[in-house]
C-alpha cells in the first residue's frame, strides 16, 4: 500500500496570506489527523477528522481550519498567516476497523515558512 | 492534565552497546503508549505500542520497550545500537477515553550513536 501523501512539501508564503496543505491517507484509512511540529512547541494535535467531521480539536486559533472529503482525503486551510506559523505540518492517518491497529501513520510532513 | 516527559533531549551511545531512551507519561485511566522515530527531513515512522498484555513489547528495527504502570514509564530500549539507528525519538500517548486518535508527544529524544 502507498504511504501517507502529503502535498506541497515545501511553501513558502506571506505574512497575512493564508494557505492550503493536503494530505492523502493510506487507502482504506478514515481517520486522518494533523499535527503541528515546531523547535519550541514540539509536536501539537491540530484536529482529527472522521468521515468528514471533525471529533477532535487542539488548542489552536480559529484560523487552522480542515476538512475532509468522502474519499478521506484532508486539507488544512490556515487564514491571516503569522510568523510564528512557520512549521513542519504532518498528516497521519489511521484505521478505525473494529480490532483496528490503533497507530497512526505519519506522511513527510508539508514544511511552511511564514515571511 | 495530560503529558508525556522525555527528560533526556539526547542520548549518546557507543555502537554496540545497548541503549535505553526514558519516556514517562501522565494520564487519567489506562493509556495507549506508543514510541515514534523521525529521521532529518523526514515525518514519523511507527516502532512499536502498548496496548494492553505483556509488558514487554517488541517492535521494529530491534527496538522494545518496557511499560511499568507503578512508575508510569514506558522506556524504549535496544540491546545493541547501530550508527543508523540515531535520529529522533518521540514518546507518545492516547488516552485511553476519549482522545480518539489524538496523541500527545513527549519533546522528543536525540539518539547520537558513535562508531
Amino acid at each position: 500500500k502507498a504511504g501517507v501523501t502529503q502535498t506541497p512539501r515545501y511553501l513558502i508564503k506571506t505574512r497575512g496570506q493564508q494557505v492550503t496543505l493536503s494530505c492523502s491517507p493510506i487507502s482504506g484509512h478514515r481517520s486522518v489527523s494533523w499535527y503541528q511540529q515546531t523547535p519550541g512547541q514540539g509536536l501539537q494535535f491540530l484536529f482529527e477528522y472522521f468521515s468528514e467531521t471533525q471529533r477532535n480539536k487542539g488548542n489552536f486559533p480559529g484560523r487552522f481550519s480542515g476538512r475532509q472529503f468522502s474519499n478521506s482525503r484532508s486539507e488544512m486551510n490556515v487564514s491571516t498567516l503569522e510568523l510564528g506559523d512557520s512549521a513542519l505540518y504532518l498528516c497521519a492517518s489511521s484505521s478505525t476497523l473494529a480490532g483496528g491497529n490503533y497507530e497512526q501513520y505519519f506522511g513527510p510532513g508539508t514544511r511552511l515558512t511564514v515571511t | 492534565a495530560q503529558s508525556v516527559a522525555q527528560p533526556e533531549d539526547q542520548v549518546n551511545v557507543a555502537e554496540g552497546n545497548p541503549l535505553t531512551v526514558k519516556c514517562t507519561y501522565s494520564v487519567s485511566g489506562n493509556p495507549y503508549l506508543f514510541w515514534y522515530v523521525q529521521y532529518p527531513n523526514r515525518g514519523l515512522q511507527f516502532l512499536l505500542k502498548y496496548i494492553t498484555g505483556d509488558n514487554l513489547v517488541k517492535g521494529s528495527y530491534g527496538f522494545e520497550a518496557e511499560f511499568n504502570k507503578s512508575q508510569t514509564s514506558f522506556h524504549l530500549k535496544k540491546p545493541s545500537a547501530l550508527v543508523s539507528d540515531s535520529a529522533l525519538y518521540f514518546c507518545a500517548v492516547r488516552p485511553f477515553s476519549g482522545g480518539y486518535n489524538k496523541l500527545i508527544f513527549g519533546a522528543g529524544t536525540r539518539l547520537a550513536v558513535h562508531p
